[in-house]
């Protein structure tokens, strides 16, 4: 059973900080993740993906990949009030995109 | 780009009622949609990998003639919750890959359907 971990929090963070997330995930032959974030009663959005070893940046997001280490990580610089939601890390399992999620890390920042 | 749209986003009917969701990739072609559902505090539960052209995969639990899928193009998916009772009632979500781009292309997801059968 291929699983994707993350700490459920909630991951409180002042306004302005840095808030960082993380999620291991058991298939070493993975090649491919997401995060995606989902605020309280909507749906999930896709805010970053990333494929090889490394940091991929967007904006105040930064993703970070060690496959050797078979984590995965999303910081948040600068939060404000309006990150507050469940970030939920995801891996692709087969060639049809499927993905294996994460149970999510709820973020509150706090004003 | 890649927006998915969800119909309708909120439905009350009654017990034993049959509930049609529609969710359609409006600029790209999406060879396979997802439906998941979730309650509330829980984590996204997927219930099936929808194919265009052919018969869903069902994930191990989901009741297929509960659930009836229908994918007929490549744009359009449907879930059809057959005799809804309450424990059906959920927040269902739909979700598709653009075909174009290869294998590392994510999941975009539609608004999600609210589903409460009294």
């Amino acid at each position: 059973q291929k699983e994707v971990e993350q700490n459920s929090g909630p991951l409180s963070v002042p306004e302005g900080a840095i808030a960082s997330l993380n999620c291991t995930y058991s298939d070493r032959g993975s090649q491919s993740f997401f995060w995606y974030r989902q605020y309280s009663g909507k749906s999930p959005e896709l805010i970053m993906f990333i494929y090889s070893n490394g940091d991929k940046e967007d904006g105040r997001f930064t993703a970070q990949l060690n496959k050797a280490s078979q984590y995965v990580s999303l910081l948040i610089r600068d939060s404000q009030p309006s990150d507050s939601a469940t970030y939920l890390c995801a891996v692709l399992t087969d060639s049809w995109g499927k993905l294996q999620f994460g149970s999510g890390t709820q973020v509150v920042v706090t004003p | 780009g890649a927006v998915v749209s969800q119909h309708p986003s909120w439905v009350i009917c009654k017990s034993g009622t049959s509930v049609k969701i529609e969710c359609r990739s409006l600029d790209f072609q999406a060879t396979t949609m997802f439906w998941y559902r979730q309650f509330p505090k829980q984590s996204l539960m997927l219930m099936a990998t929808s194919n265009e052209g052919s018969k869903a995969t069902y994930e191990q639990g989901v009741e297929k003639d509960k659930f009836l899928i229908n994918h007929a193009s490549l744009t359009l998916s449907t879930l059809t919750v057959t005799s809804a009772h309450p424990e059906d009632s959920s927040f269902y979500i739909c979700s598709a890959r653009d075909q174009a781009g290869g294998y590392n292309q994510p999941q975009h997801f539609g608004d999600g359907t609210r589903l409460s059968i009294l």
